[in-house]
């Protein structure tokens, strides 16, 4: 069973780092490229930033470049985001997510890590 | 970027109806458009592929159509489990970032 399990989620103060992991099983990782989906409490889905199968090509939203910075360790089967120089605005649940391709949807989600920005 | 809208934003039905939800992008983006359902507190969930394609368990009453620019998710037979948001997203390859529509909330009319 395809299994994405996030966590690193909870409560940061403005300007503060936090580091979040997702955690995959039950599929080869190394053959799938995959991305972070975010949810501000009660508004849609935000697209955040992607990263290829082995871990040397990533894009990211201009909302998030420089600030947020996605990596994976294959080894591992755990993907990662780095969150620096945190915002208010920041506050939101995160998702991982995976595609076989570029060119693919995201066909299997994370259950999601929820993350707190406030003083 | 290329921006997604959707419209409506929500959607009052019952049981039974037709449904139709609207996607435009600022640009073409061939057919690298998915649809996805989400109920709260859960993650989404992919229904539709390369705009018209669905994806292996979903039920058949959910289509998909278009390509360039303007989409559309039909829901054929409105059932109880069908209530949620719905969001369209570009995942154009030539594109340097993914997006996703505002979404659609379905709700019971």
């Amino acid at each position: 069973e395809v299994q994405l399990v996030e966590s690193g989620g909870g409560l940061v103060q403005p300007g503060g780092s936090l580091r979040l992991s997702c955690e995959a099983s039950g599929f080869t990782f190394s053959n799938y490229w995959m991305h972070w989906v975010r949810q501000a409490p009660g508004k849609g889905l935000v697209w955040l930033t992607r990263i290829n199968r082995d871990g040397d090509s990533t894009s990211s939203a201009d909302s998030v470049k420089g600030r947020l910075t996605i990596s994976r360790d294959n080894a591992k089967n755990t993907l990662y985001l780095q969150m620096n120089s945190l915002r208010v605005e920041d506050t939101a649940v995160y998702f991982c997510a995976r595609g076989p391709e570029l060119r693919s949807p995201l066909e299997s989600w994370g259950q999601g890590t929820l993350v707190t920005v406030s003083s | 970027d290329i921006q997604m809208t959707q419209s409506p934003s929500t959607l009052s039905a019952s049981v039974g109806d037709r449904v139709t939800i609207t996607c435009r992008a600022s640009q073409s983006i061939s057919t690298w458009l998915a649809w996805y359902q989400q109920k709260p507190g859960k993650a989404p969930k992919l229904l539709i592929y390369a705009a018209s394609t669905l994806q292996n368990g979903v039920s058949s009453r959910f289509s998909g159509s278009g390509s360039g620019t303007e989409f559309t998710l039909t829901i054929s037979s409105l059932q109880p489990d069908d209530f949620a948001t719905y969001y369209c997203q570009q995942y154009n390859p030539y594109s340097p970032s993914s997006t996703f529509g505002q979404g659609t909330k379905v709700e019971i009319k």
